[in-house]
């Protein structure tokens, strides 16, 4: 089992450019969600899917958009990166939410907007 | 709004000097306290899960337990490989986990 994996592991882009960052996780959970993290600022969430079809926004969703391509994959949109961008996103999954059960997470995407 | 708390931000420790993580919440209906192990560079590591005051998890040198209010990471014995930053979160079920800050732990041989 590969568990969660992230494409790419890291990317420079210029202000005003798009990307999307993918996520795949093996695991059959149902839940997915997309974190970043910046020193000090620890890790926050900036969009979840409880279960496929359905998404959510987190602590800080603006400027981002998701897609719940299947129960397998979700991924991260930027439609016009800034660089206040630049960060390290990870991608998590779980069984289920409600159950209050872990998030595994994958290795990261380092971005940097020039 | 469900918060978590961690601390000291850092802790440095000789190689065989014991110490514990500390890690408060304020959870409605507490249904999970996760311990995490993050290493530079890499995602966040799953370690433990408490489900309910007293219970207690042990993995090699590392011990979780849990009361009503905060949580605690033991470090018994701590080698130069257990230097991470250690992360604490905590969900109510209906929402994703709201994660710490982190503990930035070094140890020193």
């Amino acid at each position: 089992n590969a568990g969660v994996t992230q494409t790419p592991k890291f990317q420079v882009l210029k202000t005003g450019q798009s990307m999307t960052l993918q996520c795949a996780q093996d695991m059959n959970h149902n839940s997915m969600y997309w974190y970043r993290q910046d020193p000090g600022m620890g890790l926050r969430l900036i969009y979840y899917s409880a279960s496929e079809g359905t998404t959510d926004k987190g602590e800080v969703p603006n400027g981002y958009n998701v897609s719940r391509l299947n129960k397998r994959e979700f991924s991260l949109r930027l439609e016009s990166a800034a660089p206040s961008q630049t960060s390290v996103y990870f991608c998590a999954s779980s069984e289920i939410i409600r159950q209050g059960r872990p998030q595994y997470f994958g290795p990261g995407t380092r971005l940097t907007v020039t | 709004e469900d918060q978590v708390t961690q601390s000291p931000e850092a802790l440095r420790l000789q190689e065989g000097e014991s110490s514990s993580l500390n890690c408060s919440y304020t959870v409605s209906g507490l249904r999970g306290l996760f311990w995490y192990r993050q290493d530079p560079g890499k995602g966040p590591e799953f370690l433990f899960t408490l489900y309910s005051a007293g219970e207690e998890k042990e993995k090699e040198r590392l011990k979780a337990t849990l009361t009503k209010k905060e949580s605690f990471l033991h470090i018994t014995a701590p080698k130069p490989e257990d230097s991470a930053t250690y992360l604490c979160a905590a969900t109510s079920g209906n929402t994703p986990l709201v994660f710490g800050k982190g503990t930035r732990l070094s140890v020193i041989a």
